[in-house]
């Protein structure tokens, strides 16, 4: 069976220090895969998106970037933290195919807190 | 794009009464809808889905949601709820973005179970 892991689980990061989320499929090949935000009050909001080994769609313009070294890994990374980017950050896989269009599967999440 | 809109953001209701959370979307063309919950600090899991077929979809937990196509609703009910409900609950809609296929999510709506 497919899983998927996150880490960190929590995080507490200052202003201005680097990034570096961590998402990896296991039991599956070649998944489309996604980073959401979570804030409070405002749903889920799709940050990145790659169906492939360095294929990366951005769909909010802001300092976090996202990279995909493996087939199952996916990154999420920011040279310089704000205040903003705290939340809750989950990653989410779909399987390739037509049959498996648009059902996602979610990971654990990380809990970014910026001081 | 599509858009989804989840009525409530929060539904108190007393252990062992019926549930009805409510969920419209803005397409008009043939879509797929999903249900998840979320559990304090954990990640989404997928309740129940509608592709095709049955209008009245049953999902994990009891839950079970009707899709209506003249009214654009797929809302979400559970005739006797427990404690462990307690969560938040997300409609989400399929839509394509750019040329990927992906989902538009609601802002999510608290159930709130009380003995």
């Amino acid at each position: 069976s497919q899983t998927i892991h996150q880490w960190p689980a929590t995080l507490v990061q200052p202003v201005g220090s680097p990034l570096s989320l961590e998402c990896t499929v296991e039991g599956t090949s070649n998944p489309n895969l996604y980073w959401y935000r979570q804030a409070a009050g405002r749903g889920l909001q799709l940050l990145f998106y790659s169906v492939g080994i360095g294929q990366i769609s951005s769909e909010v313009p802001q300092n976090l970037s996202a990279s995909r070294p493996q087939d199952r890994q996916f990154i999420l990374s920011s040279k310089k933290l704000l205040l903003s980017d705290s939340g809750f950050y989950l990653c989410a896989w779909r399987g390739p195919g037509q049959e498996n269009l648009y059902e996602q599967y979610f990971g654990p999440g990380t809990r970014l807190t910026v001081t | 794009a599509q858009s989804v809109t989840q009525l409530d953001s929060q539904v108190p209701v007393f252990e062992e009464a019926p549930v009805e959370l409510r969920c419209n979307y803005s397409s008009s063309v043939s879509v797929y809808l999903f249900w998840y919950v979320q559990y304090p600090n954990q990640g989404l899991q997928l309740l129940l889905k509608y592709l095709s077929g049955s209008t009245l979809v049953k999902g994990i937990n009891g839950f079970e949601a009707e899709f209506n196509k003249s009214q654009t609703s797929f809302h979400l009910r559970k005739p006797s709820v427990h404690i462990s409900d307690t969560a938040e609950y997300f409609c989400a809609v399929s839509d394509q973005k750019r040329g990927y296929s992906t989902l538009t999510f609601g802002k999510g709506t608290m159930l709130l179970v009380s003995p």
